[in-house]
């Protein structure tokens, strides 16, 4: 299995500043990660595929870059609506396709 | 726009067989998709179960060791999972989603979810 490994577990950011949150595969995935966000009560919602591509509807300030191993999700400036958790995900290696095990944005 | 919803039982008895529908409205559910299970424990991340495809290709993953069984009715445009001998670590919320093909060597992605279902294993 390809392990993701995600850090910090936990980001403390006010509102303004910039996040920073990375994602390391166990193993080479090349492009085939995609970030994820999910509010409390909420499903995931699609951020970034392909490592760098913005889904539609997803504001400028959320990019994505990176490949092979080494992964990072930036945040230019945190809005109030951006504190959530993000989780990455592969599907390079099958089986199985995997996430990482999330970076919690708090205020 | 696609929109996937979740039913079936909320409690379900140890040992016994966790079933659950995703109904798909907005759209056929054919075409580049695979149409995903993924499960949250509680507090914990995110599980990919496994998915199917419209020819009934499957995919699982190992760790469930055989138990998940996926299936797709074109006719009534959903998909269902069927997990067997269930014990307490299989509580969780169990979303279904669909995962959008690049044939052209993009990563596939998931580009929609239900809102989850809650099923507890307890007697």
């Amino acid at each position: 299995d390809i392990l993701l490994t995600q850090s910090p577990a936990t980001l403390s950011l006010s509102p303004g500043e910039r996040a920073a949150l990375s994602c390391r595969a166990s193993q080479s995935v090349s492009h085939f990660l995609s970030w994820y966000q999910q509010k409390p009560g909420q499903a995931p919602r699609l951020l970034i595929y392909d490592a760098s591509k913005r889904a539609t509807g997803i504001p400028a300030r959320f990019s994505g870059s990176g490949s092979g191993t080494d992964f990072t999700l930036t945040i230019s400036s945190l809005e109030p609506e951006d504190f959530a958790v993000y989780y990455c995900h592969q599907r390079s290696n099958w089986p199985p396709w995997t996430f990482g095990q999330g970076t919690k944005v708090e205020i | 726009q696609v929109q996937l919803q979740e039913s079936g039982p909320g409690l379900v008895k140890p040992s016994g067989t966790l079933s659950l529908t995703c109904a798909v409205s907005g759209g056929p559910i054919s075409g580049s998709f695979w149409w995903s299970w993924v499960r949250q424990s509680p507090g914990k991340g995110l599980e990919w179960i496994g998915e199917i495809y419209e020819s009934g290709n499957t995919k699982y993953n190992p760790s469930l060791k055989g138990r998940a069984t996926i299936s797709l009715d074109k006719t009534e445009n959903q998909f269902s999972l069927k997990m067997s001998s269930v014990t307490a670590a299989d509580t969780a919320l169990y979303y279904c989603a669909r995962v959008f093909i690049q044939w052209g060597g993009g990563s596939d992605y998931f580009d929609s979810w239900g809102q989850g279902t809650l099923v507890t294993v307890s007697s």
